[in-house]
């Protein structure tokens, strides 16, 4: 069973980077079938996407972060990566890390547990 | 594209059938609509994707329809554990993936 975990620290001050990185186990980063993405829902919110990756290198990110948002891959390590610098109280968010898939209509089949990033001094 | 889900919330009793909507301002790509169920401390789970297909190990009380900028979730036979909020979701206009605000389901 396909497992993606969020990793990355909790607490970040205003107008630093925030920086998450997702492990995912039992897959392969290196799929031609998948993307990987990062969603995020502040609390009591909707869900929001900020971006995804392909093994390609490929990325597409929200046009609302663009300026603001980095995702990579490491394949020796089957993970990816978040960064968004210039955090405001307003990136506090509940983070996800998905996988969407090109068979199931780009549906985000797999979503790890999520981590709780508060913006603060 | 601005996804509109309503009701906001919605309040059944087991055994009823809930019906949700979801309007997209621009008609959707292809079948690029999925809708997602997500528990309180949970992430979400996929439920539909394709507009219609249950995605692995979603009971077949759950069905997907709809096109261009109307689409529905129905759920059958409604259990106390359908309890949660769902959200619709389109991929393919800028941005790539955009959610709708949530139905909250009360059993």
């Amino acid at each position: 069973q396909v497992r993606l975990q969020e990793s990355g620290p909790g607490l970040v001050k205003p107008s630093q980077t925030l920086s998450l990185t997702c492990s995912v186990s039992d897959d392969s980063i290196t799929s031609d079938s998948h993307h990987w993405n990062w969603i995020r829902q502040p609390a009591g919110k909707a869900l929001e996407w900020v971006g995804r990756i392909h093994i390609s290198g490929s990325t597409n990110y929200n046009p609302s972060l663009k300026r603001r948002v980095t995702i990579s891959l490491d394949t020796s390590k089957n993970q990816f990566s978040l960064q968004l610098t210039s955090v405001t109280a307003a990136d506090t968010a509940v983070y996800y890390c998905t996988r969407s898939s090109f068979f199931l209509s780009y549906g985000l089949d797999v979503w790890g547990q999520g981590t709780t990033v508060t913006v603060s001094s | 594209i601005v996804l509109t889900q309503s009701p906001g919330t919605l309040s059944l009793s087991p055994g009823e059938r809930a019906t949700l909507s979801c309007r997209a301002s621009e008609s959707v790509l292809s079948d690029y609509f999925a809708w997602y169920q997500q528990k309180p401390g949970q992430a979400p789970r996929l439920l539909i994707y394709g507009v219609s297909s249950r995605a692995t190990g979603v009971p077949d009380r759950f069905s997907g329809s709809g096109s261009g900028t109307d689409f529905t979730l129905t759920i059958n036979r409604l259990e106390p554990e359908d309890s949660a909020v769902y959200f619709c979701q389109q991929f393919g206009s800028s941005p790539l993936f955009t959610f709708g605000p949530g139905t909250k389901v009360n059993i």
